[in-house]
């Protein structure tokens, strides 16, 4: 399977602030998406990261606090914007390579907020 | 009521147990079912993939899956102690493939 790097593993933020997580897989893939891991619950798929066009976003998800950019076949950005304490979580990005093919996962980007 | 319910545990058993997962869910159209594993730290590795109902084997694992009862197992022979980790079931509708429902995990500690 795909070898997916995200960068950074972890991170320790601001309330008011930003942070951009980055998503490198090392062959091209069909479809990347973004989920989100609380502690306690289950992860959640954030959106679909479309490549050339804009993200398609899950209920109770929206472009101006999560924007996602995928400029190609092997990249993708997810931006938490004005972070706030409850925005702490695991933020996992996966790639599917094809039709009917699973789901695989990077290790995740373990983000707190102060 | 959750989608998809799942026994967080933890499940402690003696190494060589056999250990059985379980997860329940609400969906009809869940068509493909996988179980991953999330060491500490880790991202989920990919265990099974199973398509409708049925069993499926890999090594010491299987995967069981009956649609009529809305009832998916992960059973793990021989169990070791690098198996301690934390199983987490997952489910999609073949209309939507690529949106994953997933379980809270259930918490697994062999013991040596």
């Amino acid at each position: 399977s795909a070898v997916i790097s995200q960068k950074p593993s972890r991170d320790i933020c601001q309330r008011g602030t930003s942070l951009t997580i980055q998503c490198q897989v090392d062959s091209q893939v069909t479809m990347m998406f973004w989920y989100r891991q609380q502690p306690g619950q289950s992860l959640t798929l954030i959106a679909t990261a479309n490549q050339g066009s804009e993200a398609t976003y899950e209920s109770g998800f929206v472009i101006d606090k999560f924007p996602i950019s995928r400029p190609n076949l092997t990249f993708s950005t997810l931006t938490v914007s004005n972070m706030s304490p409850e925005d702490s979580s695991i933020y996992l990005c996966s790639v599917r390579s094809g039709n009917n093919q699973p789901q695989h996962f990077g290790d995740g980007t373990r983000l707190s907020i102060l | 009521q959750k989608e998809v319910e799942q026994d967080p545990g933890p499940l402690s058993v003696p190494e060589g147990a056999i250990v059985s997962l379980n997860c329940t869910y609400s969906n009809s159209a869940f068509q493909y079912f996988m179980w991953y594993r999330q060491y500490s730290r880790k991202g989920p590795e990919l265990l099974m993939y199973t398509y409708s109902s049925g069993n499926k084997e890999d090594g010491r694992f299987t995967a069981q899956v009956d649609k009529s009862s809305k009832y998916i197992s992960l059973f793990i022979r021989d169990s070791q102690p690098s198996d301690s980790a934390t199983y987490l079931c997952a489910m999609s509708e073949a209309s939507s493939g690529d949106k994953l429902t997933f379980g809270t995990g259930t918490r697994l500690a062999v013991r040596p």
